[in-house]
């Protein structure tokens, strides 16, 4: 296993548009995260899980996005009535046991 | 969300120079983790902390947990040009969500 992986690496839609983005982690990996990165700031945490259980959500989480992890193996992330706003790099990172995060090289959304 | 205080923002330094940059923040943390980033990817692990007062050293890199368990700092000696990127710092309290800094933007000028 090289890593994690993201798809796509880039993504540009217009505005109301839905997006999905997948996020397979490293294999022996429990926890799986989602982060948004908007320019010259760190990223912000979305969610994580841990196996196929969401166990947590930030408020920036709108009704907007939803993620899922069917399997406890990969998880998607939707975008549902895509605004300006939503512009910026969608960051998985995958863990075993919630300490060291390893992440994936992101999906950079553009929304115009 | 929180974020963490890094300092400086940005560096500009000679190759061959040494680097230092901090991390701060109002809460206690239990794990530090460094990361680099290039334009256009993730986030690298460069260096975990797990443990106050610990010290660990990842090649020409050395990250150290503060005592207060609310700052750390990460140094680079003799730089060279394949360090240019933007370095954060992410401070974790429990087995859940990490909070990053605002990162030190650093150019190595050769």
């Amino acid at each position: 296993d090289t890593g994690v992986s993201q798809d796509p690496r880039h993504k540009i839609t217009k505005r109301g548009q839905n997006v999905t983005f997948r996020c397979d982690p490293i294999s022996e990996h429990n926890r799986l995260y989602w982060y948004r990165q908007t320019l010259g700031q760190g990223p912000e945490f979305l969610t994580y899980f841990q196996n196929e259980a969401q166990l947590e959500k930030s408020r920036l989480l709108s009704d907007r996005f939803s993620a899922e992890r069917p399997k406890g193996s990969f998880s998607t992330l939707e975008i549902q009535r895509t605004e300006q706003g939503d512009s910026a790099m969608y960051l998985c990172a995958s863990s075993f046991g919630g300490e060291t995060q390893y992440f994936g090289p992101g999906t950079r959304l553009l929304v115009l | 969300g929180q974020q963490l205080n890094q300092s400086p923002q940005s560096m500009f330094i000679q190759e061959g120079e040494d680097v230092s940059m901090n991390c701060t923040s109002s809460s206690i943390f239990n794990t530090w983790l460094w990361y680099k980033q290039d334009p256009g990817e993730g986030p690298v692990l460069l260096i975990a902390l797990y443990k106050a007062g610990e010290l660990t050293s990842n090649g020409r890199l050395t990250a150290q947990f503060g005592i207060t368990r609310k700052d750390s700092f990460l140094n680079i000696s003799a730089s060279i040009p394949s360090d240019v990127g933007i370095y954060f710092c992410a401070g974790q309290w429990t087995g859940n969500q990490f909070y990053f800094g605002t990162g030190t933007s650093l150019t190595v000028i050769p």
